[in-house]
């Protein structure tokens, strides 16, 4: 069975450009998660989908990301426009249930750096 | 301050060797703990989960929790080569997960 998918796993732009990122979870996974890691920190949650819907988006930074799950499968983090303090890895995690026994799948991740 | 603390390290051991890492944590609310360990250019992979205090053992594992003195630990016997990554503690309130900033370990032969 195919794991948490990132796509790409690398992604390089400057400052003021839009960055797509995409995160196929494990099939029949209807919770998905966006984390972020930015250098010398601890990895952040960013937001949450239970299949289409946002159940928790506390985490995003501000209103340049927006991110999406269109028919509760795989999802896109867009970032528009990109700043320098954006930099870091993006991972995706998915599980089966949510709560404290869900067992979260993280994908490898995507390195975004801004020039 | 953060809400979970974990040294970074690095932390470099020989094979064989007993390993300890521990977290400290600031918020009363949380229940469920959980360790990760996270392999160079990977995601962050499930190790173990505690909910409360107390022990759980796993193998060479044994993750230890006392929400006393908020405080938790991950115990690593006869370490081996193949236990050099990184460590991160997590734990959570009820939804969302709050990791500490991860301890890097070397198991060397």
């Amino acid at each position: 069975e195919a794991g948490v998918t990132q796509f790409p796993s690398h992604s390089v732009i400057e400052k003021g450009q839009t960055v797509t990122l995409r995160c196929d979870p494990i099939s029949g996974h209807d919770n998905l998660y966006w984390y972020r890691r930015v250098m010398g920190k601890e990895i952040k949650f960013l937001l949450h989908f239970v299949k289409e819907s946002k159940q928790d988006e506390s985490g995003m930074p501000n209103n340049r990301f927006l991110a999406e799950r269109t028919g509760g499968t795989y999802s896109t983090l867009k970032v528009q426009p990109a700043e320098l303090e954006d930099s870091g890895v993006y991972f995706c995690a998915s599980s089966q249930v949510s709560g404290w026994n869900e067992k979260l799948f993280f994908g490898s991740g995507t390195q975004l750096s801004v020039l | 301050q953060k809400e979970v603390e974990q040294d970074p390290g690095p932390l470099s051991v020989p094979e064989g060797a007993i390993v300890s890492l521990n977290c400290t944590y600031s918020n009363s609310a949380f229940q469920y703990f959980m360790w990760y360990r996270q392999y160079s250019r990977k995601g962050p992979e499930l190790l173990m989960y505690t909910y409360s205090s107390g022990n759980k053992e796993d193998g060479r594992f044994t993750a230890q929790v006392d929400k006393s003195s908020k405080y938790i630990s991950l115990f690593i016997r006869d370490s081996q080569p193949s236990d050099s990554a990184t460590y991160l503690c997590a734990m959570s309130a009820d939804l969302g997960l709050t990791f500490g900033e991860g301890t890097q370990l070397t198991v060397n032969p």
